[in-house]
């Protein structure tokens, strides 16, 4: 059973451009949630996706955006980037909404320069 | 709000048995996961409690006590590969994570 997929899994990007990262759940699971890891702030939630809503959102700016296709796959967007915006972007999966017994993707790091 | 609370740094020798202890104090809750994080990998499922009481994986089992806001996740027969950062994440509409123990294991 192939696992959570995400591409690309390293990424350079300059100030002010934008970033489409994409992320394949595990077969069957239904529920996306995005995440950004950095040394400082550790796991932060970024938004959850669910049969192709929006569920849940975290606190980041408006740059950051997301959908997810019929097929459960998701993707996340990062506009005008910025310096700060360096960091290890994880996707999760799960059967269910509600994050119950998610699973990581093996991340995608964004460095901005 | 949330708050999640785990030791930072704790070290242990091959073949010993450590124990990681998580406090949480969170708005909403269904269930307290663990998960396993090498530095530069992503983090790897564990376990998950959501009712009270110990489950038991292999070399792993993770306790929880919903009343005391107090869960541990207890690492036996190690072994070097075990050396990683094991983070205490509380799930309700999203999973909220504590900093994470960086455990050393030591010949």
């Amino acid at each position: 059973k192939a696992g959570v997929t995400q591409t690309p899994r390293y990424l350079i990007k300059t100030r002010g451009q934008q970033v489409t990262l994409s992320c394949s759940p595990i077969s069957g699971h239904r529920s996306v949630s995005w995440y950004q890891q950095t040394p400082g702030q550790g796991l932060q939630f970024l938004f959850e996706y669910f049969s192709e809503t929006q569920r849940n959102k975290g606190n980041f700016p408006g740059r950051f955006s997301g959908r997810q296709f019929s097929n459960s796959r998701s993707e996340m967007n990062v506009s005008t980037l910025e310096l700060g915006d360096s960091a290890l972007y994880l996707c999760a999966s799960s059967v269910r909404e509600m994050n119950t017994e998610a699973f990581f993707g093996q991340g995608t790091r964004l460095t901005v320069v | 709000g949330q708050n999640i609370d785990q030791p930072t740094e704790m070290t242990a020798t091959e073949g010993a048995i450590v124990q990681i202890n998580c406090t949480y104090q969170t708005s909403g809750f269904n269930g307290l996961f663990w998960y396993q994080q090498h530095a530069g990998e992503a983090p790897t499922f564990l376990s998950y409690n959501v009712l009270d009481g110990l489950e038991e994986k292999g070399r792993f089992s993770s306790f929880l006590s919903r009343s005391k806001g107090y869960s541990y996740l207890l690492l036996k027969e190690l072994q070097m590969k075990d050396s990683a950062s094991y983070l205490c994440a509380v799930g309700d509409y999203k999973l909220s994570f504590g900093a994470g123990t960086t455990v050393t294991v030591r010949a």
